[in-house]
């Protein structure tokens, strides 16, 4: 099984900063990697998928980068709505594999 | 629009059993699979296994494997996962999930299942 590895495990920006989010795959997964968002009490949010392509609705401060085993997720300029946690998933091989998690709070 | 609707919140013991029920309406799974994703309190996401289109058959993380099963009756748009020997640390927020080409683009309510004595 492949193991997705998310850095740091917190990142405490402050409102209008960028944020950078690691994403560390042990193996090969290509560009089949997506983010997602989740905000408290909800489902998660389809950010990014194929590494860098935006899904439907999301807004342009959101890219996404990389590909065979390193990834990064960044937000160019922290919104209030953004304070949330970031994860990770491949989907190279079965089965299927989500990372850890980033909690982007505010400083 | 796809809509990926859950049955409510289950109370188990621990040993017991418990299955979860994900209907899709306004659509139909289609040529994507629909897969499981659990969520224990304050702790992250974790996929457990779906099905894999290409081959109907399902595809579980290791971690579940000989305890979950998933199937997808396509006739009625309807995913069932099945946990058995359930322990207190099976207690978490059960998702359905749409994956479209590997990536999940809806996702069901989320169904609370607490293993509790």
């Amino acid at each position: 099984e492949i193991v997705m590895t998310q850095s740091p495990a917190t990142l405490s920006v402050s409102p209008g900063e960028r944020a950078t989010l690691s994403c560390r795959a042990s193996q090969s997964v290509y560009s089949n990697l997506a983010w997602y968002q989740q905000t408290p009490g909800q489902a998660p949010r389809l950010l990014i998928y194929a590494a860098s392509t935006r899904a439907t609705g999301i807004p342009a401060r959101f890219t996404g980068s990389g590909s065979g085993t390193e990834f990064t997720l960044t937000i160019s300029s922290l919104q209030s709505e953004d304070f949330a946690v970031y994860y990770c998933q491949q989907y190279t091989t079965w089965p299927r594999a989500f990372g850890q998690g980033t909690k982007v709070e505010i400083k | 629009q796809v809509q990926l609707v859950q049955s409510g919140a289950e109370v188990k013991k621990p040993g017991a059993s418990v299955k979860v029920s994900c209907k899709a309406s306004g659509g139909t799974f289609g040529s994507s699979d629909v897969s499981w994703v659990r969520q224990a309190p304050g702790q992250g996401l974790e996929w457990m296994g779906g099905i894999i289109p290409t081959l109907g058959k399902p595809s579980y993380a290791q971690k579940f494997q000989g305890r979950v099963t998933i199937i997808a009756e396509r006739s009625t748009s309807t995913s069932y996962m099945e946990l058995s020997g359930l322990t207190s640390e099976d207690t978490a927020v059960y998702f359905c999930a749409r994956f479209l080409g590997g990536r999940a683009d809806y996702w069901g309510q989320g169904t609370l299942v607490t293993v509790s004595s």
